[in-house]
């Protein structure tokens, strides 16, 4: 069956430091892989999507990275904030249509 | 852009009653609409994918005369939970996609009693 595993303990780092988060999937062939960040009691924002096709991509702190092969997506925030803290979700797509699964999230918490 | 709100923000009901919960984009056309649940500490759950004008496409395991979608415009979709259960108390999104991105919407806090 399709996983989705991201890393369900909680990511603790200093301020200024680059946060890292791992989602891995087994048994999935995604056309493409989104982050979104999640808030207590609110809905996903979307932060970025790759495709299958692309192994980085960028936007302002942001950086993720697509390894196919490795079926793993790596998700960085550079010279991280206290307001960076949140649960982050990555999500695949299938080729056909845009449905999306969700993996359970990690949460990240950067201290000052 | 891409705006995506929900109506309402959080709802507490009897249990038996029915809860109707309204999803729209703002600011574009969604070609499909998701619901998605999703329980405490637990990641979303997709219920649903629903394109307008034809009936929604339900995930295994979720019963489609409990949980009612209707999606009569591009930018509007609802959904309506019919009687609703203490186990149906769940956090319900939306989200709404013209293309590969989805944008959610705020979320329905459901309680029932």
């Amino acid at each position: 069956s399709q996983k989705i595993e991201q890393n369900s303990e909680a990511l603790n780092i200093q301020e200024g430091k680059t946060a890292t988060l791992t989602c891995n999937y087994t048994n999935y062939s995604p056309a493409y892989l989104q982050w979104y960040r999640q808030d207590p009691g609110r809905g996903p924002v979307f932060l970025l999507l790759i495709r299958e096709n692309e192994k980085e991509k960028r936007k302002e702190r942001l950086k993720v990275t697509f390894d196919t092969t490795l079926k793993q997506s790596l998700f960085h925030i550079t010279a991280s904030q206290p307001a960076d803290s949140a649960t982050y979700l990555c999500a695949l797509a299938p080729n056909a249509g845009n449905m999306l699964t969700f993996g359970g999230g990690t949460r990240l918490m950067v201290k000052p | 852009g891409a705006v995506v709100s929900q109506h309402p923000s959080w709802v507490i009901c009897k249990s038996g009653t029915s809860v109707k919960i309204e999803c729209r984009s703002l600011d574009f056309q969604a070609t499909t609409m998701f619901w998605y649940r999703q329980f405490p500490k637990q990641s979303l759950m997709l219920m649903a994918t629903s394109n307008e004008g034809s009936k929604a496409t339900y995930e295994q395991g979720v019963e489609k005369d409990k949980f009612l979608i209707n999606h009569a415009s591009l930018t509007l979709s609802t959904l309506t939970v019919t009687s609703a259960h203490p186990e149906d108390s769940s956090f319900y999104i939306c989200s709404a996609s013209d293309g590969p991105e989805q944008f959610f919407g705020p979320g329905t806090r459901l309680t029932v009693l």
